[in-house]
């Protein structure tokens, strides 16, 4: 049973760019979040999707948005990089809670790397 | 609103020491406690957890017990190992629904 997986494993983009990372959620799950993990930090929650809509959102601007598709698997895009937008993203993945709480259920993948030069 | 504090690190041990990696916590309402790991190069993993106050969550020689008179989620293990160097992270699911992190602190474990 595969986890949640995600790519590209690495990103090397410049200021101005928009960039596209892509989560596919553990099997049976259908709902998915993504964090960004600064170098020396720990995750903040950016967004929570859930049929196909975002259902919770973090303290982020509107340069971060995502979708999630039909078959849950879920998109993050970032447009106007940033410097400050380095990070590990982190995409986790869930079964559905009539409210978001996390819990013992969340799956994490292993990240997306992105450096902004 | 809510926040997770930790000792920083790294925090580093030889084999069988034992281990405390502080967390306290400032939240509304009743949050649930967890402590994660992270391996070097993969994501959180969820190590243990609480959900209410006294209660201990356990994991693989790990405990901390949920400490509502003193806001803490203290992270112990009696004997550490090799392969428990990772970096440890405290978080809280509070009234917000939005989950929060501490900022981690590395583990190092030498032989």
């Amino acid at each position: 049973d595969a986890g949640v997986t995600q790519s590209p494993t690495h990103l090397i983009k410049t200021r101005g760019q928009q960039v596209t990372l892509r989560c596919s959620p553990k099997s049976g799950h259908d709902t998915v979040s993504w964090y960004q993990q600064a170098l020396g930090q720990g995750p903040q929650f950016i967004f929570q999707y859930y049929e196909e809509e975002e259902r919770q959102r973090g303290n982020f601007p509107d340069r971060f948005s995502g979708h999630q598709f039909p078959n849950y698997s879920s998109e993050l895009n970032v447009n106007a990089l940033l410097l400050g937008d380095s990070a590990l993203y982190l995409c986790a993945s869930s079964l559905r809670a009539t409210n978001y709480r996390l819990s013992e259920k969340l799956f994490f993948g292993s990240g997306t790397q992105l450096s902004v030069l | 609103g809510d926040s997770v504090t930790q000792m920083e690190g790294p925090v580093t041990l030889s084999e069988e020491a034992f281990l405390t990696i502080n967390c306290t916590y400032t939240a509304t309402g009743y949050p649930s406690l967890f402590w994660y790991v992270q391996y070097p190069g993969e994501g959180l993993q969820l190590l243990l957890k609480a959900t209410k106050a006294d209660d201990k969550g356990s994991n693989k020689g790990f405990e901390a017990t949920y400490r509502k008179e003193t806001t803490s989620f203290h992270l112990e293990k009696g004997s550490v190992q090799v392969s428990d160097s990772a970096v440890y992270f405290c978080a809280l699911s509070g009234g917000s629904y939005i989950p929060t992190f501490g900022r981690g602190t590395s583990l190092i474990v030498h032989p």
